[in-house]
């Protein structure tokens, strides 16, 4: 059985760009969050959906953005590229809406030039 | 919201030793402590949790500690091992809504042979 899935692995973007990360949870998780972590910090929490609707919100600007799919995958994206978005990007998915432990991907690296 | 601190920030000890690593929170409310252990270059992954309604968990070599008065929890590794050598995170999972976790800023542990 899968873990969570998510591409790319590695993006190098510049500044002022526009970014989509993918997602896929395991098999029968409904919910899927995505956290920020930047290099030397715990993972920062960035949004929650669950069943296609936004459950929760971090504090990040309005230039992220997620959604998520009929089959519970979900996309982040983030517009207008900043440096300090440079992090690792982690997707988590669990079976309910409200969080016991998390199961994470591998996350997709993001540097921003 | 939740504020989550966590020290020391690095440990290093000899294999065989053991090792604590505590964390402090500052919701009365939260009910829910998740640890993770992060290796170089990988993704976290839950290693113990505890609620709040228990004050002690064990897991072969791994314990947590809780205690509600005082607002802390604490990570004891006995018998050190080198592969217990990465970066561990402690989390407080939002009181009310469940949807999201609150991250210490991590503790990078060192076993040495």
């Amino acid at each position: 059985d899968a873990g969570v899935t998510q591409s790319p692995t590695h993006l190098i973007k510049t500044r002022g760009q526009q970014v989509t990360l993918r997602c896929s949870p395991i098999s029968g998780h409904k919910s899927v969050s995505w956290y920020q972590q930047v290099l030397g910090q715990g993972p920062q929490f960035i949004f929650q959906y669950y069943e296609k609707e936004e459950r929760g919100r971090g504090n990040f600007p309005d230039r992220f953005s997620a959604r998520q799919f009929p089959n519970y995958s979900s996309e982040l994206n983030v517009n207008a590229l900043l440096l300090g978005d440079s992090a690792l990007y982690l997707c988590a998915s669990s079976l309910a809406e409200r969080n016991y432990g998390y199961t994470f991907g591998s996350g997709t690296r993001l540097t921003v030039v | 919201g939740e504020n989550v601190e966590q020290h020391p920030s690095t440990l290093s000890v000899q294999e065989g030793d053991s090792a604590v690593i505590k964390c402090t929170y500052s919701d009365s409310a939260s009910n829910y402590f998740p640890w993770y252990k992060q290796e170089l270059g990988k993704r976290p992954q839950l290693i113990i949790d505890i609620r709040s309604n228990v004050g002690e968990k064990k897991d072969q070599r791994i314990a947590v500690t809780l205690n509600k008065t005082a607002k802390h929890f604490s990570l004891h590794i006995t018998e050190t091992q080198p592969e217990d050598s990465a970066v561990y995170f402690c989390a407080a999972r939002e009181p009310n809504t469940g949807n999201q976790f609150y991250f210490g800023t991590g503790t990078s542990l060192t076993v040495i042979p």
